[in-house]
């Protein structure tokens, strides 16, 4: 399925490196979202944005700077990561925002050294 | 409280087995009920709705409880395929977003 995609796939980066993640979705969806999945976590909701307006930011650390220029498009800045920062980033999308279906990236996995 | 609770797992079953997972979650207020299934290494994927007359897609059968704030999910005849982690996912009244749940993981064996 190619719904939704994300690339990197993996990426590995020391504390002081900058980084993007980059999610596209080709469903003509109008929100697009930022989850962090860490072992036993639940997801965590990072960031929400609707028709390419940050609409939550869930208490997300300034190292993580999301960016959406248009609706079909997200990217996830990473500057000055913490090895806690370590887990898989899984971007998603839904027709809108409320309690609809999302579907989901394969995700990147993320190390931080 | 956690917002949404799981059974811990792992649920061990052999081929053919019956299996149920409990969900509770702690705001009332929730509106919006799913049980989505997340492969290893992989991405979740929307499994079922729940609504609350209950609902049956197959072998698989969720149901929700209102009142006690709770959501089941049960599979029949269990596959080797459907061996994954089931994570419940709630949606809040006024809210954009889902909350997940931690999952159960499945294990199907022959």
């Amino acid at each position: 399925e190619t719904g939704v995609t994300q690339t990197p796939r993996h990426l590995v980066m020391g504390m002081t490196n900058k980084k993007s993640l980059k999610c596209e979705q080709h469903l003509g969806h109008n929100a697009m979202y930022w989850y962090k999945q860490s072992a036993k976590k639940p997801l965590e909701l990072m960031f929400v944005y609707n028709f390419k307006e940050q609409t939550e930011n869930n208490s997300v650390p300034s190292r993580f700077s999301p960016e959406c220029p248009n609706s079909s498009h997200l990217f996830l800045h990473l500057h000055t990561l913490q090895p806690e920062d370590s887990a898989l980033y899984l971007c998603a999308s839904s027709p809108e925002t409320g309690p609809d279906t999302q579907y989901f990236g394969p995700g990147t996995r993320l190390t931080v050294l | 409280r956690k917002e949404v609770e799981q059974d811990p797992g792992p649920f061990n079953v052999p081929e053919g087995a019956t299996v149920a997972f409990n969900c509770t979650y702690s705001n009332s207020a929730s509106q919006s009920f799913f049980w989505y299934r997340q492969d290893c290494r992989k991405e979740p994927k929307l499994l079922m709705s729940v609504y609350s007359s209950g609902n049956e897609d197959g072998r698989f059968t969720a149901q929700l409880n209102r009142a006690s704030q709770y959501i089941s999910l049960l599979i029949r005849d269990s596959k080797l395929s459907d061996s994954a982690t089931y994570l419940c996912v709630v949606s809040n009244s006024g809210y954009s977003t889902l909350t997940f749940g931690k999952g159960t993981m499945l294990l199907v064996s022959p």
